[in-house]
């Protein structure tokens, strides 16, 4: 097990509020990567980051800010909501060299 | 940039042989991914090509060529636990993130 997990799960909320997702692992990786999953558009990245406070913009990063204080957390946070934000939002490790990712279990939120 | 072509929905029998493909266009490659994905659960990581050839794995193989940008995930005796979402996924860099195709459907049916 990667020993990675978020919070929260589920989360519903209304337009222009701001939101904070949490991305926390155990296994003290350098890398790691904030997703978000649309049908029809697969994965698509929104920022990831290389150490702490390090980090860089992904496809779709518009809307989105990213922090990394610790090794072990790495936040997603919508300034002001809106209902295109609502998404799955996947977290991600990378473990090794090769093109493996580990994956939280995701967030589902809701912008109404 | 980087773009992924992968067939949207594939139909395959209980027992069968499925192959999965995936095309690639990037500035630079460094290698090749699969990941399953069940509703509602996270991708999982399937198998990995850096260079050339077939990567087996039980059930699944994995085959690149690079000359070509193209790859297959090839699933063999289907089980219907198999039904999910398949992503192939590059790396253009050792450092740069997973750039993920749309996902391939495969419904398993009796």
């Amino acid at each position: 097990d990667a020993g990675i997990t978020q919070s929260p799960r589920h989360k519903v909320t209304e337009t222009g509020t701001p939101v904070t997702l949490r991305c926390h692992q155990t296994e003290n990786h350098r890398y790691m990567y904030w997703y978000r999953q649309d049908p029809g558009h697969g994965l698509r990245l929104i920022h990831y980051s290389y150490g702490v406070k390090d980090t860089d913009k992904g496809e779709v990063s518009d809307g989105y800010s990213v922090s990394r204080s610790k090794t072990e957390d790495f936040l997603l946070t919508l300034e002001s909501a809106t209902s295109s934000q609502t998404s799955v939002y996947f977290c991600a490790i990378k473990p090794g060299d090769t093109g493996e990712l580990f994956f939280g279990e995701g967030s589902r939120l809701t912008v109404l | 940039g980087q773009s992924l072509e992968q067939p949207s929905e594939v139909t395959a029998v209980e027992g069968a042989i499925v192959q999965i493909n995936c095309t690639y266009q990037t500035s630079g490659f460094y290698g090749l991914s699969w990941y399953q994905q069940h509703d509602g659960g996270a991708p999982t990581f399937l198998s990995y090509n850096a260079l050339d050839g077939l990567e087996e794995t039980g059930r699944f193989s994995s085959f690149l060529s690079r000359s070509d940008s193209y790859g297959y995930l090839l699933l063999q005796e289907l089980q219907m636990k198999d039904s999910a979402s398949y992503f192939c996924a590059v790396r253009a860099s050792g450092n740069t993130p997973l750039v993920f195709g749309k996902g391939t459907r495969l419904s398993v049916i009796a």
